[in-house]
């Protein structure tokens, strides 16, 4: 059964970088058709995706966040990582990693990690 | 942008009871639309893709429909685990990739 398990700092000052891994288990990040990424959710909001990343290095983020986000990779380690620069406390979220299906012509996210609460504080 | 509309915010229904709940697109999505359910402290659970294919695992009682910019999730019969909130999310024009701001079931 594949597990994705977020880790990382639960509290960040403001204008500083918020950084999370993402460890997968029970299955290979180098798969073909599946993308890794990461959606947030502020405290009692919506859902917002942040930005996905292929096995391949490939990466496609959400144009609103993309100047101070970075999502890399890792496959030897069966990790990915999200970086978030500039935080405010407008990025206080609870963060998920997930997984992400997309063939062309369907995109779902089938796994998801059980979500980090990251705090912003000044 | 594609932005994604659900309506009601909050649905109140009993148990045995249908639920419809509403997903507009702002432009036509296809066929290329998502519904996921939340319960409160968890991650979302994936429902519905490509507006009407049930996920592996997800009961029959939950049908989607639509397509262009109209979608609808039904759950023909509401049971106790179903209380939730549910989203919508598009996948026709990314990134970004972009969801609804949800609907809650709640009970009546």
């Amino acid at each position: 059964q594949l597990q994705l398990q977020e880790s990382g700092p639960g509290l960040v000052k403001s204008s500083e970088t918020l950084s999370l891994t993402c460890t997968v288990s029970g299955g290979s990040i180098s798969t073909n058709n599946y993308y890794w990424g990461w959606i947030r959710q502020p405290p009692g909001k919506g859902l917002e995706w942040i930005g996905s990343i292929y096995y391949s290095g490939s990466t496609y983020y959400n144009p609103s966040l993309k100047s101070r986000v970075t999502i890399s990779v890792d496959t030897s380690k069966n990790q990915f990582s999200l970086k978030l620069s500039s935080v405010t406390a407008a990025d206080t979220a609870v963060y998920y990693c997930t997984r992400h299906y997309y063939d062309g012509d369907y995109l779902y996210f089938d796994y998801w990690g059980q979500g980090t609460l990251v705090t912003v504080s000044s | 942008e594609i932005v994604m509309t659900q309506f009601p915010a909050t649905l109140s229904v009993s148990p045995g009871e249908r639920a419809t709940l509403s997903c507009r697109a702002s432009q036509s999505v296809s066929s290329n639309l998502a519904w996921y359910q939340q319960k409160a402290g968890q991650a979302p659970r994936l429902l519905i893709f490509g507006a009407s294919t049930r996920a592996t695992g997800i009961p029959a009682r939950f049908s989607g429909s639509g397509s262009g910019t109209e979608f609808t999730l039904t759950i023909s019969s509401l049971q106790s685990g179903d209380f939730a909130v549910y989203y919508c999310q598009q996948y026709n024009n990314w990134p970004p990739l972009t969801f609804g701001g949800g609907t809650k079931v709640e009970i009546k």
